[in-house]
């Protein structure tokens, strides 16, 4: 059964840092990788999707990578801003049984 | 402007009631989805569907039930058989019946049980 975990569950760094959000999956059988931000109380939107064949893509200040023989994808965002606090979640859409499976987010906090 | 509304976007309930979640879309998106969201959790899917008159399960469906009468409407009733509803629930929908492509989100409508 995949397993879709992000780790920290929480993170705060300062205004101007370049940081890293991580994704990790357990069955890399796997059509596509999404990442998404969803503000407080927000529905979702979508940042970047990144197909199996595929090792990364970008997006102005967001670059997504995707190893799916180590079952992981980083989501780096440079020069981070207050703007980009908000949580981030991916999600897989996987070859077994078709279902896009959720993690459950990493909560970002950028300190002015 | 395109996009997914959902209404109301709070909505109290009390036990024994059924109430329902609206999601409109005028994307002309084939495909709708219905996720639940808890605290610390990932989304789990209740129902969607793909195509105008037919919808299938999700992972949690017990509870629920959904039509799909239009190509632009998918709502959701919560009825007195789901024992924990208090939760963050999510429309999104697609452009082919096939969930390939980019996820377009509504912005959620909160429902809590008095």
């Amino acid at each position: 059964k995949q397993e879709v975990t992000q780790i920290p569950a929480a993170l705060s760094v300062p205004e101007g840092e370049n940081l890293v959000l991580n994704c990790s999956f357990t069955d890399s059988a796997i059509y596509n990788l999404q990442w998404f931000r969803q503000d407080p109380g927000k529905g979702l939107t979508s940042l970047l999707l990144i197909q199996s064949s595929q090792r990364e893509q970008t997006s102005g200040r967001l670059n997504a990578s995707l190893d799916k023989s180590s079952g992981r994808s980083t989501l780096y965002i440079a020069a981070s801003q207050p703007g980009d606090s908000a949580t981030y979640l991916c999600a897989v859409l996987t070859m077994r049984n078709y279902q896009l499976i959720w993690g459950a987010g990493t909560k970002l906090i950028i300190k002015p | 402007d395109g996009g997914i509304t959902q209404s109301p976007k709070y909505l109290f309930r009390k036990e024994g009631q059924n109430v329902t979640l609206s999601c409109e879309q005028n994307l002309n998106h084939d495909a709708m989805y219905w996720y639940r969201q808890d605290p610390g959790q990932g989304l789990r899917l209740i129902y969607y569907s793909q195509i105008v008159n037919d919808f299938q399960k999700g992972d949690i469906a017990e509870g629920y039930s959904v039509s799909r009468e239009k190509k632009e409407s998918f709502p959701l009733t919560v009825t007195s058989a789901q024992k924990n509803p208090t939760a963050f629930y999510l429309c999104a929908s697609s452009a082919t019946g096939e969930i390939t492509g980019e996820l377009f989100f509504g912005e959620g409508s909160r429902l809590t049980v008095l």
